[in-house]
């Protein structure tokens, strides 16, 4: 009984291509993220929904769309993949409260080629 | 430009003994930290918190203490076990919470038998 499960866990892919990740969580949370962790091991994040809702989008190329279709999955479409994509994406929930700790998937690595 | 620095990429400590593992920030609205531990092919979890109008948070072997005017906090793991090998992350927030964490790049800490 994963609580927060993301799949692929691996995802290898060309230059160009379009793919999706998916998230889930079974704790209840409303509020769900996306996180990048880069060839730096910097964990940055992406997007932020609570209860289907877009709260945060930190600068990210419109090339990636998270959708939320009820709060407990948000997913994410990447178009025309680059090289530079290539990178670990982690999927994290939180339960409402300022400062709630997030409970993160155990990640997808993207290998863009 | 990184807010939250963690200067040691690895850190290397006897079993029984203390492991002191360290954080730097630049940001002065930050008012929450969190320390996240990682083990390899899975997603951070959520280890310690501490607010700004503490100095110190204890948690059974973890210890967590923040000096504000000097933006740096540390964890304390007493006495460091086996199992506490992994990828520590700290991580800070503002106004915003949860809702938008700044983390390091990690500290690799190695406990040897």
């Amino acid at each position: 009984d994963t609580a927060v499960s993301q799949t692929p866990k691996y995802l290898v892919t060309q230059m160009g291509n379009d793919k999706s990740i998916k998230c889930e969580q079974n704790l209840g949370h409303d509020t769900m993220y996306w996180y990048k962790q880069d060839s730096k091991k910097f964990l940055k994040i992406m997007f932020s929904y609570n209860n289907k809702e877009l709260i945060i989008n930190e600068t990210v190329p419109n090339r990636f769309s998270p959708k939320s279709p009820d709060k407990a999955h948000l997913n994410l479409h990447i178009n025309s993949l680059e090289l530079g994509d290539s990178a670990v994406y982690f999927c994290a929930s939180s339960q409402e409260g300022l400062n709630s700790p997030l409970h993160f998937g155990n990640g997808t690595r993207l290998t863009v080629t | 430009d990184q807010q939250v620095k963690q200067n040691s990429p690895s850190l290397s400590v006897q079993e029984g003994r203390i492991s002191i593992l360290n954080c730097d920030y630049t940001n002065s609205m930050f008012d929450y930290f969190l320390w996240y531990k990682k083990y390899p092919a899975e997603g951070p979890t959520f280890l310690i918190s501490i607010s700004s109008i503490k100095d110190k948070n204890e948690d059974g072997r973890f210890t967590v203490f923040l000096n504000k005017s000097a933006k740096h906090l540390s964890l304390h793991i007493v006495p460091s076990q086996p199992g506490d090998s992994a990828v520590y992350f700290c991580a800070a927030s503002g106004i915003q919470g949860a809702q938008k964490l700044v983390f390091g790049q990690g500290t690799r800490l190695t406990i040897n038998p």
